[in-house]
């Protein structure tokens, strides 16, 4: 069946601009994650979702990110006045319960480079 | 797509060989932790898990074994392939609702 879908694949874009990244989840998954990996090192937790609201931002890095998904399915995460620092690859996941108890199942990510 | 892994530790084995890779975690209450391979350009891929009920979990071809005392956690691949060449990480659940990655390892199959 279908996976984890992310898109854009690649994302270049100039300092001081607004991004946005688009997460489709597995059908039928309540619990979508962000996260978001830097080279050379392990994904960091962003922001989950339970159903349509944010569970738990702790991991969101500043005021600058926000993420939304406004009917309990796909996820935006947006990404306002970008930086060179947030280069990253951003992960999206789904899982079928959420909490910390069970996999998650990640898209392939969208690669973000901000020059 | 990104890849991964450029400053990882790493463990070359020869195709056949059987492969260790290990990951010390952080917290002594997590009871939850996963191994995931991730090839480049791709998303971290589900391997096995396991529960802190348990010292050891089998699947097919791997086998993760836990040792809370040391807060260790390994992952056993037998008659290691080429296409287990990858990036490996740990996970635990060891805060709120999220999985906690570890560093990752590269593992590297000689033909």
């Amino acid at each position: 069946g279908a996976g984890v879908s992310q898109t854009p694949s690649n994302k270049v874009t100039e300092k001081g601009k607004y991004v946005e990244l688009r997460c489709d989840p597995i059908s039928g998954h309540t619990a979508l994650y962000w996260y978001r990996q830097s080279l050379g090192q392990g994904p960091e937790f962003l922001i989950y979702f339970q159903g349509t609201g944010a569970a738990d931002d702790s991991g969101l890095p500043n005021d600058r990110f926000f993420a939304v998904r406004p009917e309990g399915s796909v996820s935006t995460l947006k990404i306002q006045r970008t930086e060179r620092g947030d280069s990253a690859v951003y992960l999206c996941a789904s899982s079928p319960l959420g909490g910390s108890n069970s996999p998650l199942h990640f898209g392939n990510g969208t690669r973000l480079t901000v020059t | 797509g990104e890849s991964v892994g450029l400053h990882l530790p790493t463990l070359s084995v020869q195709e056949g060989d059987n492969s260790i890779i290990n990951c010390a975690y952080s917290n002594s209450a997590s009871d939850y932790f996963i191994w995931y391979k991730q090839e480049s350009g791709k998303g971290p891929q589900f391997i096995i898990d396991i529960r802190s009920n348990m010292d050891k979990r089998q699947g097919q071809r791997v086998t993760v074994l836990l040792n809370k005392t040391v807060k260790h956690l390994s992952l056993q691949i037998a008659a290691t392939q080429p296409g287990d060449s990858a990036v490996y990480f740990c996970a635990e659940n060891n805060a709120g609702n999220m999985l906690t990655f570890g560093g990752g390892t590269r593992l590297m199959v000689k033909p």
